[in-house]
């Protein structure tokens, strides 16, 4: 079965300064994706970075970045001179080629100070 | 493109009271998604259909959940009857095979 667990509840850090969420997934397949997701307080779901299992090029978005880690099933979020608009909670997911089903994290609530 | 629409965006009924959700997807893509959030289990998926057809509906917690897809371009979730445990947020999704789903802006069910 698939699980993605995000061990970070919360967190907090100022204005600027850059910020990694961590995510760990347990899948015994060989080809998947892996998604982060962020959603404000207006609720609305939004798709951050998107990596693809079989690409050993970590996934790139402006301020966003991740570290994936094939092996270790680590797949990380670096948000670099965060604003405060960064401020949501953010989900990591995991998709099975083949499959349809988005399996997600519990989430971390980050708080952008100014 | 509108993205994924769904209405209403918030609704309150009573314990007992059916309750219909519905959901508009982006045209073209072919697979449609229903999740719950709550606190507790977080993000749950209920169920999804592909090219209309429910594919997995394993999710769905009781006979009081049920839904459909008459056709590619809207698909409600109804409970009948509603309780206060039915209350959370109701997220629809729309995808092709492929990427990451696009979500609409949720219902949020209060059941009182």
């Amino acid at each position: 079965a698939q699980t993605v667990t995000q061990s970070q509840p919360e967190m907090s850090v100022q204005e600027a300064e850059t910020v990694t969420l961590s995510c760990t997934y347990d899948t015994s397949e060989n080809n998947y994706y892996l998604f982060w997701y962020k959603q404000p307080p207006s609720r609305q779901m939004i798709l951050v970075i998107r990596q693809e299992a079989y690409k050993q090029q970590n996934a790139t978005e402006n301020r966003f970045s991740v570290n994936f880690q094939k092996a270790a099933k680590s797949f990380s979020l670096k948000i670099s001179d965060s604003q405060l608009g960064d401020t949501a909670m953010y989900f990591c997911a995991e998709r099975i080629q083949g499959a349809q089903k988005l399996v997600f994290g519990q989430g971390t609530r980050l708080t952008i100070n100014p | 493109d509108a993205g994924v629409i769904q209405s209403p965006r918030h609704e309150v009924t009573e314990m007992g009271q059916e309750v219909t959700l519905r959901c508009k997807p982006i045209s073209g893509h072919d697979y449609l998604f229903w999740y719950r959030q709550t606190m507790m289990r977080g993000l749950e998926l209920l169920i999804y259909f592909n090219n209309n057809v429910p594919i997995d509906d394993s999710g769905m917690p009781e006979d009081r959940f049920s839904a459909k897809m008459p056709n590619a371009s809207f698909s409600t979730l109804k409970i009948q009857p509603s309780e206060p445990r039915d209350s959370a947020v109701y997220f629809c999704a729309s995808s092709t095979r492929i990427y990451g789903y696009t979500f609409g802006s949720g219902t949020r069910l209060t059941v009182v």
